[in-house]
């Protein structure tokens, strides 16, 4: 079974601060995903990384993917409220394989 | 809409009952994926199908749990004599035959067994 460890499980921060969250395995994955997920509803596809090393931005989202292609994070820039929610990652080794999230929570 | 829909959305039972879900997936996505989330963790596979043939199974999947995709669009979930622990949100999602494995999710069916 492949694991994804995510940390921190909860964070509550402030509007307009940073934050990073991150997202570790033992095993390679050819691809990872990160999703954001509300109360209620289901996953909402942020961005795909495939390459080691790579780094994508989505407005004031960074996501990058470590070297090995075990690891990622993400980072937040300013924080708003509409940030708020679940952080899913998910590695693709020929099965989708979800972390436990980070639920974060931005407070105005 | 053409995203991934799933009906009901809601479902309440009783213990002992038998329960179906239903899933569209987006018309041009061939493979289709069944999930169960509990509070406070991530989607837990549970199976998965391209077009019409269902490819894996979750082994810690009880076999009250069966999963039907008869002409490769819509599926159906459906769980035997419902127990209290099967009480979740089942997700549904969609993927088109997979370069990057990148799913659409379906806004879920929270089942509570009483």
């Amino acid at each position: 079974t492949q694991l994804l460890e995510q940390s921190p499980q909860f964070l509550s921060i402030q509007e307009g601060e940073n934050l990073t969250v991150y997202c570790n395995s033992s095993s390679v994955f050819s691809s990872l995903q990160w999703y954001r997920q509300e109360p209620g509803e289901g996953p909402v596809l942020l961005v795909t990384v495939v390459t080691g090393g790579e780094v994508k931005k989505l407005k004031r989202l960074t996501f990058q993917f470590g070297d090995a292609r075990k690891d990622s994070s993400l980072h937040i820039t300013a924080a708003q409220p509409g940030d708020t929610g679940l952080y899913l990652c998910a590695g693709d080794a020929g099965k989708s394989t979800f972390g436990d999230g980070t639920t974060l929570t931005v407070k105005p | 809409d053409t995203g991934v829909s799933q009906d009901p959305r809601h479902k309440i039972t009783k213990r002992g009952q038998n329960v179906t879900f239903r899933c569209d997936p987006i018309s041009e996505h061939n493979r289709l994926y069944w999930y169960r989330q509990t509070l406070g963790q991530g989607p837990e596979f549970l199976t998965y199908f391209q077009n019409e043939a269902q490819l894996e199974k979750s082994r810690l999947l009880s076999d009250r749990f069966s999963a039907e995709r008869p002409k490769g669009s819509f599926s159906t979930l459906e769980i035997q004599r419902t127990e209290q622990g099967d009480s979740a949100m089942y997700l549904c999602a969609s993927s088109k035959t997979p370069l990057y494995n990148e799913q659409f999710f379906g806004p879920g069916t929270r089942l509570t067994v009483l």
